[in-house]
C-alpha cells in the first residue's frame, strides 16, 4: 500500500549517459512534483504537474525532461548526465487545494561517475 | 522572492530535554508554513502546517509550532525529545494561490539526541 513510490532507489551511471526515474502515486492526488536534494541536504523544486499539465518549471537545464502520462505518474528523464547531477531526487504528490500536504517518495540516489 | 532561514545547522539535545528549532521566513503575502522531518535514507514526512487561524499548531509525534507574524518566525517545539526524534528537520514556505504548489525549503537542522 505504498503511497508514493520511485524506481530505481539507486542509480549509478557514467557521464554522458541518459537515464530515467519513475514515480507513481496511489493517493488519488492531482499534482506531482520533482525535487532535487544536493549533498548538503538542500531541497529545491524542479517541476510540478497538475492533471498532466506542467505548472512549475524552475530554472533547470533542458537536459531534464519530465513526462506525466497520467495523473498518477510522473517520470524524469535526464540526458547527457553530468557529475553535478549527482543528488537524491524526490518525487512528491498532493491535492491542489489549501489543505493539501505534499507526500514524498523515498527518493532515488543518482550517482554520476 | 520567498526564502526560509534555519539558523541552526546542527543541534544536540539530551533525551527527555525540551527542543526548539528555529525558522524564519521571508514572503510578501500571508505564508503557508510547514515543518517536515527526514529520517536517514528516507523521504520527507509532514509534521505540521499553518495555513490560517490559531497561530499555535499541533502536529504529529508531539510536535507543535507557533507562527509569529511580527517576527516572521515559525519555530518548532517539543517538550520532551525521544531518541527516535533524531533526524533532519526542514521548514518550508508554500506559495501560490493554493499555498502548497511550490514549497521553498530551508537548509535544514540536523537533530542529534544523546542518552
Amino acid at each position: 500500500d505504498t503511497a508514493v513510490s520511485q524506481t530505481p532507489k539507486y542509480l549509478v551511471t557514467q557521464m554522458g549517459n541518459d537515464k530515467s526515474i519513475k514515480c507513481e502515486q496511489n493517493l488519488g492526488h492531482d499534482t506531482m512534483y520533482w525535487y532535487k536534494q544536493d549533498s548538503k541536504k538542500f531541497l529545491k523544486i524542479m517541476f510540478s504537474y497538475n492533471n498532466k499539465e506542467l505548472i512549475i518549471n524552475e530554472t533547470v537545464p533542458n537536459r531534464f525532461s519530465p513526462k506525466s502520462p497520467d495523473k498518477a505518474h510522473l517520470n524524469l528523464h535526464i540526458n547527457s548526465l553530468e557529475l553535478g547531477d549527482s543528488a537524491v531526487y524526490f518525487c512528491a504528490s498532493s491535492l491542489r487545494d489549501r489543505s493539501g500536504e505534499q507526500y514524498f517518495g523515498p527518493g532515488t540516489r543518482l550517482t554520476v561517475t | 522572492a520567498q526564502s526560509v532561514t534555519q539558523p541552526d545547522i546542527h543541534i544536540t539535545v539530551s533525551e527527555g530535554a525540551s527542543l526548539e528549532l528555529r525558522c524564519n521566513y521571508s514572503y510578501g503575502a500571508t505564508p503557508y508554513l510547514f515543518w517536515y522531518v527526514q529520517s536517514p535514507g528516507q523521504g520527507l514526512q509532514l509534521l505540521l502546517k499553518y495555513f490560517s487561524g490559531d497561530t499555535l499548531v499541533q502536529g504529529i509525534k508531539g510536535f507543535e509550532a507557533e507562527f509569529k507574524r511580527s517576527q516572521s518566525s515559525f519555530n518548532l517545539r517539543k517538550p520532551s525529545v525521544h531518541w527516535s526524534d533524531a533526524a533532519e528537520y526542514f521548514c518550508a514556505v508554500g506559495t501560490s494561490n493554493f499555498g502548497n504548489e511550490k514549497l521553498t525549503f530551508g537548509t535544514g537542522t540536523r537533530l542529534t539526541i544523546i542518552p
